[in-house]
């Protein structure tokens, strides 16, 4: 079966400082991988997608970046952390292009800036 | 997302009283559509689907209704429980290309006892 591992679960970090976010998929062969934010008692804002190794899309641009070394591994990084940042950061994973199936979440990052 | 910048609203119910959650959603293309539940602190979980070929579809005391005329959904609970108390998303896709789901604004449905 396919399991998606996000981590770590929280994080907080100081103002200016790096950030990288890990998240692998297990079970499953070239997934369509996605980075979403979540502010606190808001929605999801989709921030990075990716089809495949090294192919990245940017939906928002800001102060992160993604990036997809292996099939199964998504990145989420950021160099100098803003205040901004803070969120619940969740990575998705689905199968298929142009297929009618739904994205699976993983558990979050909790990111506090301060 | 149309969800940035916007509270979420809120849905109060009491124990064992039917919830009706309300979404729209925003391309008339879309032909696929999820709802998904997310509890505190964790990400969102599948609960049911439906296809644009579809207007009702039947779950374990879920149903989701679709009107494409007016580009809306609906998800319908029955006899809510305080377990069912979380933040409920519609997504929407469309196929053909890459897919990307985008999501509606959430609700925030909380059960009282």
């Amino acid at each position: 079966s396919q399991t998606i591992h996000q981590w770590p679960a929280t994080l907080v970090q100081p103002v200016g400082s790096p950030l990288s976010l890990e998240c692998t998929v297990e079970g499953t062969s070239n997934p369509n991988l996605y980075w979403y934010r979540q502010a606190a008692g808001r929605g999801l804002q989709l921030l990075f997608y990716s089809v495949g190794i090294g192919q990245i899309s940017s939906e928002v641009p800001q102060n992160l970046s993604a990036s997809r070394p292996q099939d199964r591994q998504f990145i989420l990084s950021s160099k100098k952390l803003l205040l901004s940042d803070s969120g619940f950061y969740l990575c998705a994973w689905s199968v298929g292009i142009g297929s009618n199936t739904e994205a699976f979440f993983g558990q979050g990052t909790r990111l506090t800036v301060v | 997302g149309e969800s940035v910048g916007l509270h979420l609203p809120t849905l109060s119910v009491q124990e064992g009283d039917n919830s009706i959650i309300n979404c729209a959603y925003s391309n008339s293309a879309s032909d696929y559509f999820i709802w998904y539940k997310q509890e505190s602190g964790k990400g969102p979980q599948f609960i049911i689907d439906i296809r644009s070929n579809m207007d009702k579809r039947q779950g374990q005391r879920v149903t989701v209704l679709l009107n494409k005329t007016v580009k809306h959904l609906s998800l319908q609970i029955a006899a809510t429980q305080p377990g069912d108390s979380a933040v409920y998303f519609c997504a929407e896709m469309l196929s053909g290309g890459s897919y990307i789901p985008t999501f509606g604004r959430g609700t925030s449905l909380i059960v009282h006892p």
